[in-house]
């Protein structure tokens, strides 16, 4: 069955710290992997995807994250957070052959001043 | 403007009586989905749907009904809802059938309160 596991619930960071969110999935032979936002009070928006290719992905806002394949993991990254970044981040990931996507539980990150 | 509407935004109602929440989408995507989301659970399927007249289950179904008559419209509707089912619920469309590719865009929600 498929899997994410999100290691951590909760991130506090002070504004232009760099900051790493984890995300480790069920190991399969071909997966696609995305990073989706949740800010206050909205719906979710992608933040970037991995497909195939480069296994480093650049997304919107800043972030980027980085697909590895033995450690089945999927970390996002962001050099300097700011205020805005507040938000839900879930990882979610899709297999090939299957019709559905399988969130992670989400990590809160807050920045603060 | 693309989007993904969904109504109501807000609902407050109580046991057993039926609701209905409607989804449209004007992307002309194919596949659309449900989603439940709780704190400290993440988002989870409830239904999906590939196409007008397909639909299935996903990881949380019971409960819950779909229908797919058009292709920009997926109501959930809710016969007999229990208080277990007071949640916010997202509605999402794709423009890949197959969805494994694709990315989904996501109506605002809707906070259901069932008393």
């Amino acid at each position: 069955a498929q899997s994410v596991t999100q290691l951590d619930s909760q991130v506090p960071v002070f504004e232009e710290a760099p900051v790493e969110l984890r995300c480790n999935y069920s190991s399969s032979v071909s997966v696609y992997l995305f990073w989706y936002v949740q800010y206050p009070n909205q719906g979710l928006q992608l933040l970037l995807k991995y497909l195939s290719g480069s296994t480093l992905v650049k997304g919107i806002n800043g972030f980027e994250a980085e697909f590895n394949k033995s450690q089945t993991s999927f970390h996002l990254r962001k050099p300097s957070v700011h205020i805005s970044d507040t938000a839900e981040y879930f990882c979610a990931v899709s297999y090939s052959g299957y019709s559905t996507l399988t969130f992670g539980k989400g990590t809160m990150l807050l920045v603060s001043p | 403007e693309a989007q993904v509407t969904q109504n109501p935004r807000y609902l407050i109602t109580v046991t057993g009586k039926k609701l209905t929440v409607t989804c449209s989408q004007n992307m002309n995507h194919e596949y659309m989905s449900w989603y439940r989301q709780d704190p400290g659970l993440g988002l989870r399927q409830i239904y999906y749907s590939m196409n007008v007249e397909v639909t299935d289950k996903g990881d949380v179904p019971e409960g819950y009904k779909v229908s797919r008559k058009e292709k920009r419209n997926f109501p959930l509707i809710l016969e007999s809802p229990s208080p277990n089912q007071t949640s916010l619920y997202f509605c999402a469309s794709s423009p890949d059938v197959g969805l494994a590719r694709g990315e989904q865009y996501f109506g605002p929600g809707t906070r259901l309160t069932v008393t």
